[in-house]
C-alpha cells in the first residue's frame, strides 16, 4: 500500500511534549523521514532513519518506529515549532515511489 | 553547500505544458547517491511526490501522473526539469526541485528549492 496517513491536526501546551504518528504498511519495510514547514517557506527535513536529526535541528526533536507506524516526538515544544509537519517514505510497490503522509499541524499553545 | 533554485513560468493557460528548470549549485547533479525529485503542493494542501530523475539517469513517476509527466536532465548546466502536458486548474501549485539522499531502505530530502507557484486559470 502507498497510503501513509496523519492526524490532522495536533496542539502542545508550550514546554510540553506532543508526538505526531504517521501509519502506513511500507514503514514495515522503510524509516520515515519527517518534515517541518512553516507558511510560506520549503520543508525541512528535522528526522530520519531510526532516530538521526541534520545539523542544526534541536534534539527536541526525535523519531521512532513501531510496526507499521513512525513518530515523531517534540520534548519541550517551543513557540517556534508550531508548524505543519509531514511523514515520507517509499511505497513497497514497484520502483519505490515516494510517498508523503497528509501532514498534522501543530499548535503550541 | 547544496543549493537548488526553481524557475519557469508563473502562468500557463489550460491545456499547454508546464515547464520548470530547477538549477543546482554547490554540487554535481551526477553525484553518486543522489536523486533529484519534483514535488508540489496544491493551495492549502499537502506534498505530493512529482517524480526523479537519478544520479545515473533512471526516471521514475508519481504513477497518478504517468502519461502527463517527463522529468529530463542537462548535466552539462547541472540542471533538470519538469514538464507536465495538458494542465488544468488542478495543476495549480507551488512547485519544489528537491535533492534526495539515498540510503537504501530510506531517503531524506536534504535540500529543497525555495518553490515557485504556477498557476493554472479555470
Amino acid at each position: 500500500s502507498s497510503e501513509l496517513t496523519q492526524d490532522p491536526a495536533v496542539s502542545v501546551a508550550l514546554g510540553q511534549t506532543v508526538r505526531i504518528t504517521c501509519q502506513g504498511d511500507s514503514l514495515r519495510s522503510y524509516y520515515a523521514s519527517w518534515y517541518q514547514q512553516k507558511p510560506g517557506q520549503a520543508p525541512v527535513l528535522v528526522v530520519f532513519s531510526k532516530n538521526k536529526r541534520p545539523s542544526g535541528i534541536p534534539d527536541r526533536f526525535s523519531g521512532s518506529r513501531s510496526g507499521n507506524t513512525a513518530s515523531l516526538t517534540i520534548t519541550g515544544a517551543q513557540a517556534e515549532d508550531e508548524a505543519d509537519y509531514y511523514c515520507n517514505s517509499r511505497d513497497t510497490n514497484g520502483y519505490h515511489p515516494r510517498v508523503f503522509g497528509p501532514g498534522t499541524k501543530v499548535t503550541v499553545l | 553547500q547544496v543549493q537548488l533554485q526553481e524557475s519557469g513560468p508563473g502562468l500557463v493557460k489550460p491545456s499547454q505544458t508546464l515547464s520548470l528548470t530547477c538549477t543546482v549549485s554547490g554540487g554535481s547533479i551526477t553525484s553518486a547517491g543522489y536523486y533529484w525529485s519534483w514535488i508540489r503542493q496544491h493551495p492549502g494542501k499537502g506534498l505530493e511526490w512529482i517524480g526523479y530523475i537519478s544520479y545515473s539517469g533512471s526516471i521514475y513517476y508519481n504513477p497518478s501522473l504517468r502519461g502527463r509527466v517527463t522529468i529530463s536532465v542537462v548535466t552539462s548546466k547541472n540542471q533538470f526539469s519538469l514538464n507536465l502536458s495538458s494542465v488544468t486548474a488542478a495543476d495549480t501549485a507551488v512547485y519544489y526541485c528537491a535533492r534526495e539522499d539515498d540510503y537504501g531502505d530510506y531517503g531524506t530530502f536534504d535540500y529543497w528549492g525555495q518553490g515557485t507557484l504556477v498557476t493554472v486559470p479555470s
